[in-house]
């Protein structure tokens, strides 16, 4: 079965500081792998993915998420963290043969102060 | 502009009334989903749709049933709404990709209070 575990329900980092969110999946097969955020009173909007390749992806607004197998991990970071961060962010995976459906995480909110 | 249009975006109603949420996408998109949001559940797939006239069952497919009789539109109904699914519902489209490997575009939400 597939499944997505965000270990931490909140993330707080003062704004400079370096983030991480952290993700951990089990699935069958090579996973497809994902990262989403929301913002308040939103829909998820997609950051970025790991399909195959290179085990570092960059995405959207500066983040970037390191894919270790090893680890069955697929961690958000972001080298500097800005207030405009703060949102809810969900990692999301599927396995390659199940086309339709994709496993979510419970959500991490971060909070990034000034 | 690219978009998945959810309608209504907020509905109280009440035990029993069968209600629609229409979910619409400009994108010409093969793929859509519904999920359901709950706070500590994250998100939870209802129902999704490969195509037009092909849909399957997600995590939590009770109580809703959904059809795809086009390719823009893919609605989620409630026959006999429950307290239980009172949610933040949003439906999704999938950016084409090699074997389904793209994003999903996400709608903006539907909230649905069932007293």
């Amino acid at each position: 079965a597939q499944s997505v575990a965000q270990p931490e329900d909140q993330v707080k980092v003062a704004e400079g500081n370096p983030l991480t969110v952290k993700c951990t999946y089990s699935v069958s097969g090579n996973p497809y792998l994902f990262w989403y955020v929301q913002y308040p009173n939103r829909g998820l909007q997609f950051l970025l993915k790991y399909i195959t390749g290179d085990n570092l992806v960059k995405g959207s607004y500066g983040f970037e998420a390191e894919f270790n197998k090893s680890q069955t991990s697929f961690h958000l970071k972001k080298p500097s963290a800005l207030v405009s961060d703060s949102a809810l962010y969900f990692c999301a995976v599927r396995a390659p043969r199940a086309l339709g459906r994709l496993y979510f995480g419970r959500g991490t909110q971060l909070t990034v102060w000034p | 502009e690219a978009q998945v249009t959810q309608n209504p975006r907020y509905l109280i109603t009440v035990t029993g009334k069968k209600l629609t949420v229409t979910c619409s996408q400009n994108m010409n998109h093969e793929y859509m989903s519904w999920y359901r949001q709950d706070p500590g559940l994250g998100l939870r797939q209802i129902y999704y749709s490969m195509n037009v006239e092909v849909t399957d069952k997600g995590d939590v497919p009770e109580g809703y049933k959904v059809s795809r009789k086009e390719k823009r539109n893919f609605p989620l109904i409630l026959e006999s709404p429950s307290p239980n699914q009172t949610s933040l519902y949003f439906c999704a489209s999938r950016i084409p990709g090699l074997a389904g490997t793209g994003e999903l575009f996400f709608g903006e939400g539907s909230r649905l209070t069932v007293l």
